[in-house]
C-alpha cells in the first residue's frame, strides 16, 4: 500500500545550522506532497505542498522539491531558528477531492540557542 | 473565523467507558476527517465524512469505533468500553470541496 517514510528523529541542531529532514514515498501513481508543522499541544498546520513533479513547495524559509525519480520530497532551511523546534510531518494524498493523507512517522526538531 | 474546534482538549476515561469526541469544522466546511496519533507515531486515517454521510471509513476498527456527522451539530467520534490501547490523540479535520484540510489541536484521551 501508499506510504511515507520520514528521517528518524530526533534532530537537534544549534541556530543558524543548515536543515534536511528526509522523506521518500512509496505509491501508485502520482500523489500530492505535503509537510506538515505541529508545534507543541497543537493541532497541524499545513506547511508547504507540492502537486506534481519537479513543483518546488516553499514557506518561512522551508522548501522541497517533488522528485519522482528518487520519489523524495525532502525538506530543507537554510538557516533554522529556535521557533522552528517542532514535529514535522510527510504526507501524500491522491483524491483530488478528498483530504484523506497518508502521513509518515513525525521527526522532531529542536533547535538550541 | 474559528479554526476547526475540538473537545475537549484532554479526556480520561476509565476501561470499559464510552469516550466521546466531538469536532466542529471551519465555518463552510462539510467535509471531516479523524485520524488517530499513537505516542511517537504518525497520524493514521480514520474516516472521511460529509454531512449525515459517511464517506470511507477504512481506517477505522471494526468494533467499537463509530463516527456521525449529523445534519445539524458538531461530528462524533464515539469510542465504547475503552482500552488502554485506545489512549492517543484524536486529530480532526475539516475542508471544503477541493479545498485544503485544516486540522484541529485535538483531544487526547487517556485510559486508566
Amino acid at each position: 500500500g501508499d506510504s511515507v517514510t520520514q528521517m528518524e528523529g530526533p534532530v537537534t541542531l544549534s541556530e543558524e545550522a543548515f536543515l534536511t529532514i528526509n522523506c521518500t514515498y512509496t505509491a501508485t501513481g502520482y500523489p500530492s506532497l505535503f509537510w506538515y508543522v505541529q508545534y507543541p499541544g497543537e493541532g497541524l498546520q499545513l506547511l508547504l505542498k507540492a502537486t506534481k513533479a519537479d513543483d518546488k513547495g516553499s514557506n518561512k524559509g522551508f522548501e522541497a522539491t517533488y522528485r519522482k525519480e528518487t520519489t523524495s520530497f525532502h525538506l530543507e532551511k537554510g538557516s533554522v531558528q529556535v521557533s522552528d523546534s517542532a514535529v514535522y510531518f510527510c504526507a501524500l494524498k491522491f483524491s483530488q477531492g478528498a483530504q484523506k493523507l497518508v502521513f509518515g512517522q513525525g521527526t522532531r526538531l529542536t533547535i538550541n540557542p | 473565523n474559528a479554526g476547526v474546534m475540538q473537545n475537549p482538549r484532554h479526556l480520561v476515561r476509565r476501561r470499559g467507558q464510552e469516550a466521546r469526541l466531538r469536532c466542529s469544522p471551519m465555518k463552510g466546511h462539510s467535509h471531516v476527517y479523524w485520524y488517530r496519533q499513537l505516542p511517537e507515531e504518525g497520524l493514521k486515517f480514520m474516516v472521511y465524512l460529509q454531512k449525515e454521510n459517511i464517506i470511507d471509513e477504512s481506517g477505522m476498527p471494526k468494533e467499537r469505533f463509530s463516527a456521525e456527522f449529523p445534519k445539524e451539530g458538531p461530528s462524533i467520534l464515539r469510542i465504547q468500553q475503552v482500552v488502554r490501547g485506545d489512549s492517543a490523540a484524536y486529530f480532526c479535520a475539516s475542508s471544503g470541496q477541493n479545498t485544503e484540510a485544516f486540522f484541529g489541536q485535538g483531544t487526547r484521551l487517556t485510559v486508566v
